[in-house]
Order: C-alpha cells, then structure tokens, then sequence
C-alpha cells in the first residue's frame, strides 16, 4: 500500500521557470514531510522540510508547501536551474513511529 | 563531518549466491535504516535498528535477509541465497532529529 504518491514521474522545465513537484498522501497522521534529490549513483540528499503544522517553508529557491485537508504537498523550484536536474522524492514521517514513507520519485529536467 | 559511507558500491553476483553489504553511519546517530531502491520506484525499508536493537523488521524478507548491528554502530546486511528479483540498490541511513543522511548505495546485480 502505497502511502505517499508520486503521480509524475518526469517533469522537464526551461531555466529560469518555476518547477512544481507534486506529492499526495494517504494517511492523516504523518505529521513531518521531506524533500529529498537524487542524482545518478549517488544516495538522496536532504533538500528540505516542513512539519504538519506549518503551511509553507522556504528556503532559497525552494519553497515546499503543505495542504493538509487535501493531503498533498509541493516543491517549487526559482528560478530553477540546469544543476536541479535530478530524481527528487517527497517522504512522509510519523513522529512516535520513526519510519519514512517514501514516494515513487519524479524526475526533474531543467533544460538550458 | 563524515557522511554515511557503505561499501561495496557494486557487486555483481549469481542467483544463490550469498552476499553481504556493510554500513558506518554518521558518528552518534542512533537510527539506522536499511532502504532497498528497485529501479524505478522509491527507496522500501527493510530494517531500522535503534542503537544495537531492531525497531522495525516487518519488511525484510527474513528467509534470506539478515543484517546486524552488534555494536550499535556498523552494520551489515546479508542476503542468501540471492534471487534474481533482489537486484536493486541497497541504501543505508542515519538519523538526527527528524532528518536521515543517506549513503552512497550498494548496486546490487543478480544474474
């Protein structure tokens, strides 16, 4: 059972744009959510977070944005950039259980 | 600060075959997780150890997956015999507050 979703799995952008990473969750009680990026051959790095009682956290270029009534949340990217060409994975975490769920990934193109 | 480091980054092996993956996480972090990434889809837990005990296993297919953490730092995970639908990268984690650090991989192929 899949908990957290990842509908596209690829997303190209020219640079400069916005990039939306879109990412839906099933279940109501996690209460922590991350964005990680992957490139080839390396593991995920951590890009940036927000917890359940927020709606928006930024940081830089990356703005991450939480709809808790829609279970959904969203990565913006500004302007985005060649080197954000990435897999990026959007994960869920329930505070008492320390387990991550973790989304199918979308991979991002930022096209010079 | 060191990373998450792993060893070995590639390991090619033949189906029924027994092979064994090591993990040094982050100095002091008490959570380790065992991730295996089939292409494609996003990174399955295995095993999350706190310290030296096991916290969740309910995912590790226990007829041939084992792994350790006898000190409560390194740990490794073993598989025997390989089946040929565990090809996949094996990621190693620890964590601090609310944040994991991954490790590079171990991209495992079964022929």
């Amino acid at each position: 059972d899949q908990q957290v979703k990842q509908n596209s799995p690829s997303l190209s952008v020219q640079e400069g744009r916005i990039s939306i990473l879109n990412c839906d969750y099933t279940n109501s009680m996690f209460d922590y959510f991350l964005w990680y990026k992957k490139y080839p051959a390396e593991g995920p790095t951590f890009l940036i977070s927000i917890s359940s009682i927020k709606d928006k956290n930024e940081d830089g270029r990356f703005t991450v944005f939480l709809n808790k009534s829609a279970k959904h949340l969203s990565l913006h990217i500004v302007p985005s950039q060649p080197g954000d060409s990435a897999v990026y994975f959007c994960a869920a975490t329930l505070n008492t259980g320390n387990q991550f769920y973790f989304g199918t990934g979308t991979s991002l193109t930022v096209i010079p | 600060e060191a990373g998450v480091a792993q060893s070995p980054r590639y390991k090619i092996i033949e189906k029924r075959q027994s092979v064994a993956f090591w993990c040094n996480p982050i100095s002091g972090h008490a959570t380790l997780y065992w991730y295996q990434q089939i292409l494609g889809q996003g990174p399955k837990l295995l095993i999350q150890f706190q310290n030296n005990g096991v916290v969740d296993d309910s995912q590790l297919p226990k007829d041939r997956f084992s792994a350790e953490r006898l000190k409560g730092v390194d740990s490794t995970l073993k598989i025997q015999p390989a089946k040929l639908e565990d090809s996949a990268v094996y990621l190693c984690a620890s964590r601090q507050y609310n944040e994991q650090f991954f490790g590079p991989g171990t991209r495992l192929t079964v022929l």
